[in-house]
């Protein structure tokens, strides 16, 4: 059962332009909303997380935007850079006792020169 | 401060032969998660342990597969038997608790033949 749905599941997008990736998610008992960044033949890294009772939260060129009543969480990312390009992953943390996290399928974004 | 340590890197096993993954925490973590990441496709949670202890295994296949944090050295992945449909790629995640962002290995990519 897949309970974070992450789409597209490609992207291309032109140096400088703006990168949205959107994830919706099912399961009320998720307290935390992280955004991996995964280069090829390298683990996730952690590049911005939200909670639900904050509706936007901005690091540099990512944001996330938070829609707690829809469910749905996005990262934009402005004046994509060719660097940018990687695999994106939206998670949600479980509020139970483990605390595991639940991803989404993953995004990969190429940004072109 | 090192990182998550996972060794080795990559591991070819065939068919009915085990496979053990080790992974090293970041010093002063003491909360260990793996994951596996199947080919385009995201990390899925398998197991959370604590020193010496498992705390929720409910993602990880009822045969075969096994986990252990011990007191002293790495926690250690075990898959007995493997069949090609355990190729994957396996992350583990380490913590200071389980309210404090998961940082990642670089992960070891079991191929069975």
């Amino acid at each position: 059962q897949q309970q974070v749905k992450q789409s597209p599941q490609s992207l291309i997008v032109q140096k400088g332009g703006i990168s949205i990736i959107n994830c919706a998610y099912e399961n009320t008992a998720f307290d935390y909303f992280p955004w991996y960044q995964q280069f090829p033949g390298k683990g996730p890294a952690l590049l911005i997380a939200i909670r639900p009772d904050v509706s936007e939260k901005k690091e540099g060129r990512f944001t996330i935007s938070f829609n707690k009543s829809a469910k749905q969480f996005s990262l934009h990312i402005m004046d994509s850079q060719p660097g940018d390009s990687a695999t994106y992953f939206c998670a949600a943390r479980s509020s139970g006792s483990a605390r595991q996290l639940t991803f989404g399928s993953g995004t990969q974004l190429t940004v072109l020169p | 401060n090192a990182g998550v340590m996972q060794n080795p890197r990559h591991l070819v096993r065939r068919r009915g032969q085990e496979a053990r993954l080790r992974c090293s925490p970041m010093k002063g973590h003491s909360h260990v998660y793996w994951y596996r990441q199947l080919p385009e496709e995201g990390l899925k949670f398998m197991v959370y342990l604590q020193k010496e202890n498992i705390i929720d295994e409910s993602g990880m296949p009822k045969e075969r597969f096994s986990a252990e944090f011990p007191k002293e050295g790495p926690s250690i992945l075990r898959i007995q038997q493997v069949v090609r449909g355990d190729s994957a790629a396996y992350f583990c995640a380490s913590s200071p608790s389980t309210r404090n962002e998961q940082f990642f290995g670089p992960g070891t990519r079991l191929t069975v033949l």
